[in-house]
Parts: structure tokens; sequence; C-alpha cells
């Protein structure tokens, strides 16, 4: 029993290169979340989606696209990767019901430069 | 707009005193989390508190919940060392989820 696990854990990019930031989990959560964590901020809500195939904009969405084609898989696309995201990035999945419990995956730090 | 503000920001404390994290949040929530994290790592869950009044206690930390302030305390007894870290509350609204900027809490011998 994994979790939530993401892939890579560090990444550096160029300026408007892209990538795919991978996040997987085996707890068959419905609710899933994208955060990108900032020195100062704390974390700030970038895309979330409630089941396969729906998903929804959060508090930072602007150069970041994610589907979710089935429960397990949730992944996150910069589209043209910019010095403004270099960030950590994490994943996050939420026990459906009751208390609403929340788990966080172990976080991708990524570089733009 | 849900608007989360925790003070202090910065906290450093004796080992064995007393001190209170606070948590404000501007619009009606579903839930409130606490979250601790070290450097480096990801968030690891402390309470989740759902209603007016709830108070959960785990070793030297107790949160409470106090809906119609739309605050929530997260207090420390007796700190010790291993107590260091950030520390963050986050409001849910639905699906919108908002975070303190933190409170980095550092505990001297």
């Amino acid at each position: 029993n994994a979790g939530v696990t993401q892939t890579p854990k560090f990444q550096v990019l160029k300026t408007g290169q892209s990538m795919t930031l991978q996040c997987a989990q085996d707890m068959n959560h419905e609710y899933m979340s994208w955060y990108r964590q900032d020195p100062g901020m704390g974390l700030r809500l970038i895309h979330y989606s409630v089941g396969a195939g729906i998903t929804d904009q959060g508090e930072v969405p602007n150069g970041y696209n994610v589907s979710r084609s089935t429960t397990e898989d949730f992944p996150l696309r910069l589209l043209s990767a910019a010095p403004s995201q270099t960030s950590v990035y994490f994943c996050a999945t939420r026990r459906p019901g009751g208390i609403g419990e929340q788990y966080f995956g172990p976080g991708t730090r990524l570089t733009v430069t | 707009e849900l608007k989360v503000e925790q003070n202090p920001l910065f906290l450093s404390m004796q080992e064995g005193k007393n001190y209170t994290i606070y948590c404000n949040y501007s619009t009606t929530s579903d839930r409130l989390y606490w979250y601790r994290q070290d450097p480096g790592k990801s968030l690891e869950s402390l309470f989740v508190l759902l209603s007016n009044g709830a108070v959960k206690q785990e070793g030297r930390l107790m949160a409470s919940l106090d809906t119609k302030a739309r605050l929530s305390t997260l207090h420390i007894t007796a700190a010790v060392h291993d107590l260091s870290a950030t520390y963050f509350c986050a409001v849910v609204n639905l699906n919108d989820m908002r975070f303190g900027a933190g409170t980095r809490l550092t505990v001297k011998p």
C-alpha cells in the first residue's frame, strides 16, 4: 500500500519547456488535488478533481493543465515552464465522507531556469 | 473569497513553556485541518476539526475550533525540541482549500 506517490522528486527545466508531474494513489479516493508551495506562502491549490473525468480550477491554475482518466492517476502538466513556476509541488487525496482526512504525496521540487 | 490568516509566523519557545498558534478565516468553512511539516518533507496531518466547539488533543498539542468567531487555535503544552517544525492550518469550503502561511516553531533547550 504505497499511498500517494509522485514522480519525479526533483526536476530542472529551461524556460519554455513542457513537462508532466505524475501523481498516483492506491487508496481509491475520488478526490485528488495539486498544490504548490512557495516560501512564506503556505500551499496554494492549483487544480482538483472529484472523480475520473471531472476536474476544476483552484486558486492558481494559470500555466497548468490537468486531466483525470482513472481514479488512480492525476497528472499535472506545465505547458511552457516559466521561472515563476519554480516551486515544490504536492499532490493530495482526500478520503470521501467521514472527517475527510487528506493525504499528501512526498512532493516534487521543480526549478525553472 | 476564502482567506486564512495564521499568526504568529515565527515562534521561538523555551522547552517546557506553553504557547498558542492562531488561525483566522474569512468565510464559512466545512472543516479545518492542522498539519505539521518538517524541513524538506511533506505534510503530516495532525487534526481535522468539523464542528463548532470541537477539541482534539494528541500528546502536547491540542486544537480547537470556534466557527462563530472563525477561529481555530493550536495550543502547545510544555514544549519539547521534537515539536520544532512548521505548522499550517487549512480551511475547506466545498472543494476549495486554503492554507495559512504557516508558523515556524523553534523550541530551544
